[in-house]
């Protein structure tokens, strides 16, 4: 099945410098891959997904980056204010009988230092 | 408009005991899904179900049960908990590709 690693498991930032969030997958069928924030004693919450056929795609101050050659997407994030921290979570989906199964990475908790 | 509701919030159990974690939304949305969240680990998929009367299995479904009778609701049960079943257990629904909407999860204990 479908294995995702994400690094770093934390990351300790300054308010107002970028923080990058790496995740790699194993499976080269992966064509979906979401990325969520979960602030403490609540559900994640969807935060920006990239397609297969999409090398980039940003948000406001987050961007998502895809290399389906290497298997790796990176979450960056610009400008962190202290609200950005967080525990991240990264996704890697696959097709499965019409539906998109999604393996998680084990998450990265970005602090942001006011 | 809640989104998804989870109940109950926390919960604690015995060895042996049976229990149903509780899943309602109100967006009509058809697919719906079950995650447990361990400490340092991501989210695995238990069950999901994608429209009533239609559910499959994910990554962890031993000891857990669904159904789907309707659209708004997809109860987890555990048929006899253990304790490897302490975990934090979130319900999803679904738009699109992925999970967009997440209830507030059910912290559940078995001792």
């Amino acid at each position: 099945g479908e294995n995702v690693e994400q690094h770093p498991s934390t990351l300790s930032v300054q308010e107002g410098d970028s923080a990058v969030i790496k995740c790699t997958y194993s499976d080269s069928a992966s064509n979906y891959f979401p990325w969520y924030k979960q602030e403490l004693g609540k559900g994640p919450q969807l935060i920006i997904d990239i397609r297969s056929n999409v090398g980039e795609k940003k948000d406001q101050r987050i961007a998502v980056t895809l290399n389906k050659t290497a298997k790796h997407f990176s979450l960056h994030i610009t400008e962190t204010q202290p609200e950005d921290s967080a525990v991240y979570f990264c996704a890697a989906s696959i097709a499965s009988g019409g539906s998109y199964i999604p393996t998680f990475g084990r998450g990265t908790s970005l602090i942001v230092h006011p | 408009n809640a989104g998804v509701t989870q109940t109950p919030k926390f919960q604690v159990l015995k060895t042996g005991q049976s229990m149903t974690l509780q899943c309602a939304q109100d967006m009509n949305h058809e697919y719906m899904s079950w995650y447990r969240q361990d400490p340092g680990m991501g989210l695995r998929l238990i069950h999901y179900s994608v429209g009533a009367g239609i559910t499959d299995q994910g990554e962890v479904p031993n000891g857990y049960n669904v159904s789907r009778s309707t659209t708004e609701d997809f109860p987890l049960r555990l048929l006899s908990a253990a304790p490897s079943q302490t975990s934090v257990y979130f319900c999803a629904a679904r738009t699109g590709r992925t999970e967009a909407f997440f209830g507030q999860g059910t912290r559940l204990t078995v001792v």
